[in-house]
């Protein structure tokens, strides 16, 4: 069992729907939850960073974390077509062992289309 | 703007011709990390520098070496590539909490 499962897709949805991406873990040490968005033939970029348990919003951006069920979610209001890129989730333990190594999803392929 | 920079963005070598990426940055980050990716894959930290201090993955193949002669850079070093090696290759930079990590553009490496 992978530590960090994430659904492939592709998810596709309509300009303007809400996107919904989502991950489950398996090792209740993580603590730093990231999202990250990678354009095709292109280096992820980081999106959002959360600590522990709860919701963090960065513009049309909301994380969720939930580590009582061991459960992050991404959502992506008013979707754009250029939204449209494999979004990956990352985390860690923080912890001095796994310092720097983060724990990465596979990513799931959104299209978004006009 | 502050970046991370990586070339070529496209090699090619020949099966078992050694080849070198370079990786540099502009963040003044301590830590610099390299990640192969293959296709529908996640990332895999092949190793990383904190500051001068190396630091290799346990499954990381001897193939695969590594060289950072100041902050700013950072070369990967591959001896004898494979046909297995075909992949992008990723480098990452982090401050000293590691959390956030800002990739470069990649470079796909391409072995015939």
């Amino acid at each position: 069992q992978k530590e960090v499962e994430q659904d492939p897709g592709p998810l596709s949805v309509p300009e303007g729907a809400i996107v919904s991406l989502n991950c489950t873990y398996s090792n209740s040490a993580f603590q730093y939850f990231m999202w990250y968005r990678q354009y095709s033939r292109k280096g992820p970029e980081l999106l959002m960073y959360t600590y522990s348990s709860g919701n963090k919003e960065d513009g049309r951006f909301t994380a969720q974390v939930d580590k009582s069920s061991k459960y992050i979610s991404l959502f992506i209001r008013d979707s754009q077509p250029s939204d449209s890129a494999t979004y990956l989730c990352a985390m860690s333990t923080g912890t001095t062992d796994s310092w720097g190594k983060l724990q990465f999803g596979a990513g799931t392929q959104v299209v978004v289309t006009p | 703007d502050a970046m991370v920079i990586q070339n070529p963005r496209y090699q090619v070598t020949q099966f078992g011709k050694p080849v070198t990426l370079s990786c540099s940055q502009t963040l003044n980050h301590n830590v610099m990390y390299w990640y192969q990716q293959k296709s529908s894959q996640a990332p895999k930290l092949l190793f990383h520098y904190y500051d001068k201090d190396f630091n290799n993955e346990a499954d990381t193949p001897d193939n695969f070496q590594s060289r950072r002669p100041n902050t700013s850079f950072c070369f990967l070093d591959i001896r004898s590539p494979g046909l297995g090696d075909a992949a992008m290759y990723l480098c990452a930079t982090s401050s000293r909490t590691g959390y956030e990590q800002y990739f470069g553009p990649g470079t796909r490496l391409t072995v015939t």
